[in-house]
């Protein structure tokens, strides 16, 4: 089976911009989180969907953003970039259950300049 | 606001010898995970503990849970170089209020660990 697939791998964009991530779970999973991780730190929750509902949000502003589509793939969206954006977005897929490991993707890594 | 520390931050060892990574948290969880991480890669997820006196090992590494304690220990043994990587745990808390499901994940800041011959 495919594991967590992101995309793209690799973004520049300018302060400002808007940009949009992409997250593909494993195959039966209906749950999906965000992570950003800044370069020299551990990654820190953004949003979980699960069911195509935001199930739970971390401490970021309202310029972060997402959503779950019907097959369960999910979009982040960041508004208005800052500098400080940069980091590595990662998604994890996770299958609700005993023990819900987490099952990370290869991330997007995201330059804001 | 859960707290998670790890200690040390930098681990420098040597190929054969024995070390003990920590992680602390500051409210009580059942849920605490061990990941792997390597330079530029993404997270490989390492152990899943679930419950108070949990113990679980794979080749060089065993991980242990004391929720009472609030405390995880990653051991390595014998060392070889090519468990030189961060290391991160995890605390999982419910997303929400009376939710059932642990998806958020409060992360250490990471240990990095280089072994050398």
């Amino acid at each position: 089976d495919a594991g967590v697939t992101q995309s793209p791998t690799h973004l520049i964009k300018t302060r400002g911009q808007h940009v949009t991530l992409r997250c593909s779970p494993i195959s039966g999973h209906k749950s999906v989180s965000w992570y950003q991780q800044v370069l020299g730190q551990g990654p820190q929750f953004i949003f979980q969907y699960y069911e195509k509902e935001e199930r739970g949000r971390g401490n970021f502003p309202d310029r972060f953003s997402a959503r779950q589509f019907p097959n369960y793939s999910s979009e982040l969206n960041v508004n208005a970039l800052l500098l400080g954006d940069s980091a590595l977005y990662l998604c994890a897929s996770l299958q609700k259950g005993a023990g819900e490991t987490q099952y990370f993707g290869p991330g997007t890594r995201l330059l804001v300049l | 606001e859960l707290k998670v520390e790890q200690n040390p931050l930098f681990l420098s060892m040597q190929e054969g010898k024995n070390y003990t990574i920590y992680c602390n948290y500051s409210t009580t969880s059942d849920r605490l995970y061990w990941y792997r991480q390597d330079p530029g890669k993404s997270l490989e997820s390492l152990f899943v503990l679930l419950s108070n006196g949990a113990v679980k090992q794979e080749g060089r590494l065993m991980a242990s849970l004391d929720t009472k304690a609030r405390l995880s220990t990653l051991h390595i043994t014998a060392a070889v170089h090519d468990l030189s990587a961060t290391y991160f745990c995890a605390v999982g808390s419910l997303s929400f209020a009376g939710g059932t499901s642990y998806g958020k994940l409060t992360f250490g800041q990471g240990t990095i660990l280089t072994v050398h011959p």
